[in-house]
């Protein structure tokens, strides 16, 4: 049983649309993660959030944290095919020097 | 601009060979860890290490074991290879005490035990 459990796992768009990839968790986490990985690639940072119920926002990706620091969520904006790719989230534990991460989203954006 | 180096890229093992993953860093980082990714699993800790001289169990330790060389090096070793341990690895390092702090990743090591 994955601790962070992200969903959808897969999702399959047309360019433009508008998506939300979700990560939810019954644990407390200090801070919260999403990265973004290509095929043959490690897994890139994206953002990090820290405060509950914080908002950034990254160009047409908006990033929020859950009030209660167990959950996230990632919307993008007008998808385009560059933004194709794994989206992966990872939760720190307080003083915690281990990321666990959940199963990831397949995003892939058809043009 | 090397960031975390991992080697080999790819490496074909018969059941029960051994191995070693080697993995080296140049960003000064005191953390350092090994994940293995599976489809639909995402990535799950193996080892890490949170500074030179220390490693702790992740997890899904069993049949592997780690050594942090320096403060550059972190090595993974399969003793005896299984097929349950296909998987694609990667290395990642940060700084230390910082549980906000961004892991870089390397491109991965694809392994295939037969």
């Amino acid at each position: 049983t994955q601790l962070l459990e992200q969903s959808p796992q897969f999702l399959s768009i047309q360019e433009g649309e508008n998506l939300t990839v979700y990560c939810n968790s019954s644990s407390v986490f200090s801070s919260l993660q999403w990265y973004r990985q290509e095929p043959g690639e490690g897994p890139v940072l994206l953002v990090t959030v820290v405060t509950g119920g914080e908002v950034k926002k990254l160009k047409r990706l908006t990033f929020q944290f859950g009030d209660a620091r167990k959950d996230s969520s990632l919307h993008i904006t007008a998808a385009q095919p560059g933004d194709t790719g794994l989206y992966l989230c990872a939760g720190a534990r307080e003083y915690g020097n281990k990321l666990v991460f959940g199963a990831g989203t397949i995003l892939r954006v058809k043009s | 601009n090397a960031g975390v180096t991992q080697t080999p890229k790819f490496q074909v093992l018969k059941t029960g060979q051994s191995m070693t993953l080697q993995c080296a860093q140049d960003m000064n980082h005191n953390s350092m860890y090994w994940y293995r990714q599976d489809p639909g699993m995402g990535l799950r800790l193996i080892y890490y290490s949170a500074s030179e001289g220390t490693t702790d169990k992740g997890e899904v330790p069993n049949g592997y074991n780690v050594s942090r060389l320096n403060k550059r090096e972190f090595s993974l070793r399969l003793e005896s290879a299984a097929p349950s341990q296909t998987s694609v690895y990667f290395c990642a390092s940060r700084r230390v005490g910082l549980s906000t702090g961004e892991l870089f990743f390397g491109e991965g090591s694809r392994l295939t035990v037969l």
